[in-house]
């Protein structure tokens, strides 16, 4: 079954403890982003990777960090969680259809399930 | 960043009745998708309509596309309480390096 599995979905941690949420794709995607979803402001990207080795910041990336050392992968690092990254999370992957005139563009984007993490 | 912005924020209407939701945008695109969350769930595709497209059907949804007033709309038809859910769509603007720009969403409740 084509999924986005994100891990863990729910986790309270405290303050300055380092974490990962890990994410794996197993349709061979080459594209993957984290968002993080609050009350009021929508989906907001953080990171976004378009293939192995290669991430790029979105539009929130202060906080987090990011890889991709296999395209199946993309885990997510909080460093050193603070109160205003308690939020919902969500990982997704998606191909480069082509678009018009040839271009690249972004596609259908399958979500996983969603990591709520609680920073105290 | 938000280009996206949908209308109504919230939608309440009786099983049976249509459901209309409308999204603008700011900037040229390659295409618009919208998508379906149940609550606190992960959102899941609905259709994607392309830049040269005007209207899109699947199954009882209805999107179309008006390039000229930046705007799109979806139309759920003989609504469902399954169809109790937030909808948002995003758009795949022309210089957006392959980020989606993402609306705020509107959250439809169909009563029994």
């Amino acid at each position: 079954e084509a999924q986005v599995t994100q891990n863990p979905r729910y986790l309270i941690t405290v303050t300055g403890k380092k974490l990962t949420v890990t994410c794996s794709q197993n349709m061979n995607h080459e594209y993957m982003s984290w968002y993080r979803q609050d009350p009021g402001l929508g989906l907001r990207q953080i990171y976004y990777s378009m293939n192995v080795e290669v991430t790029d910041k979105g539009d929130v990336p202060e906080g987090y960090k990011v890889s991709r050392k296999e395209k199946r992968n993309f885990p997510l690092i909080l460093e050193s969680p603070s109160p205003n990254q308690t939020s919902l999370y969500f990982c997704a992957s998606s191909l480069f259809p082509e678009g018009l005139a040839g271009t690249l563009n972004t596609g259908e984007l399958f979500f996983g399930e969603g990591s709520r993490l609680t920073v105290l | 960043s938000q280009q996206g912005e949908e209308d109504p924020q919230a939608l309440s209407i009786q099983e049976g009745e249509n459901a209309t939701m409308n999204c603008s945008y700011k900037t040229s695109i390659n295409n618009l998708q919208w998508y379906r969350q149940n609550s606190g769930r992960g959102l899941v595709h609905l259709i994607l309509i392309r830049s040269n497209e005007r209207e899109k059907h699947s199954g009882r949804l209805r999107v179309t596309l008006d390039t000229s007033k930046k705007s799109s709309s979806l139309l759920i038809t003989a609504s469902r309480a399954a169809d109790t859910a937030s909808y948002f769509c995003a758009t795949d603007a022309v210089d957006s390096n392959y980020q989606l720009i993402w609306g705020a969403g509107t959250k439809l409740i169909i009563k029994p």
